[in-house]
């Protein structure tokens, strides 16, 4: 079974430009997360989706980041225009409902994004 | 802000037990306890979790104090591959918003 997988691993662009990040999550996976770790700091929640609706975004830094999943499927994470401090590593990851209850999450291998 | 306090690393010797401590005194009766590891700058990858009972897989055990304040992981076998930074989690059952905290740096030397 493939586990989470994240397009592209690595991303250069110049300040002000667009970075679209995807995540495909295990099959199945209704609970889709993204997490990113900025330089020096400790990995943050960004927001949450149960299939295609925003559950919680409450992580999301500012609106230069919008995220989408479109049919519940796979989400992907847009940033216009990137800044400096937007450079870390992005993370995906997604787990399935059973019930009331939520397995664990499994985490992809994240996106290196890099803001010169 | 994390809910648990861990130490910034500890050192074990390869084929050891790696004992890794964790306190999260606030814990609230629905939230499990969950441990994570990444290793080098990979994803986190899921280890074990519980809510109250020890628990055991293939990866390790997780030994929960019966007031559910403290927990410990246990590596039995420790080898230079889990060398990595290991992180106590408590989040809600219902979902997975996790505060990673800093984590233990956990050093296996040969």
């Amino acid at each position: 079974e493939a586990g989470v997988t994240q397009f592209p691993s690595h991303s250069v662009i110049e300040k002000g430009q667009t970075v679209t990040l995807r995540c495909d999550p295990i099959s199945g996976h209704d609970n889709l997360y993204w997490y990113r770790r900025v330089m020096g700091k400790e990995i943050k929640f960004l927001l949450h989706f149960v299939k295609e609706s925003k559950q919680d975004e409450s992580g999301m830094p500012n609106n230069r980041f919008l995220a989408e999943r479109t049919g519940g499927t796979y989400s992907t994470l847009k940033v216009q225009p990137a800044e400096l401090e937007d450079s870390g590593v992005y993370f995906c990851a997604s787990s399935q409902v059973y019930g009331t209850a939520n397995t664990e999450a499994f985490f992809g291998q994240g996106t290196r994004l890099t803001v010169v | 802000d994390a809910k648990t306090t861990q130490p910034p690393s500890m050192d074990c010797a390869e084929g050891r037990a790696a004992n890794l401590p964790c306190n999260h005194s606030t814990i609230s009766g629905n939230e499990y306890v969950y441990w994570y590891r990444q290793i080098h700058s990979q994803g986190p990858q899921y280890i074990i979790h519980g809510l109250k009972n020890n628990e055991t897989n293939e990866m390790a055990s997780l030994i929960i104090t019966e007031d559910r304040k403290s927990s410990t992981l246990i590596l039995p076998h420790a080898t230079l591959r889990d060398t990595a930074v290991y992180y106590c989690i408590v989040a809600y059952y219902n979902f997975n918003k996790f505060y990673f905290g800093s984590g233990t740096k956990l050093n296996v030397k040969p």
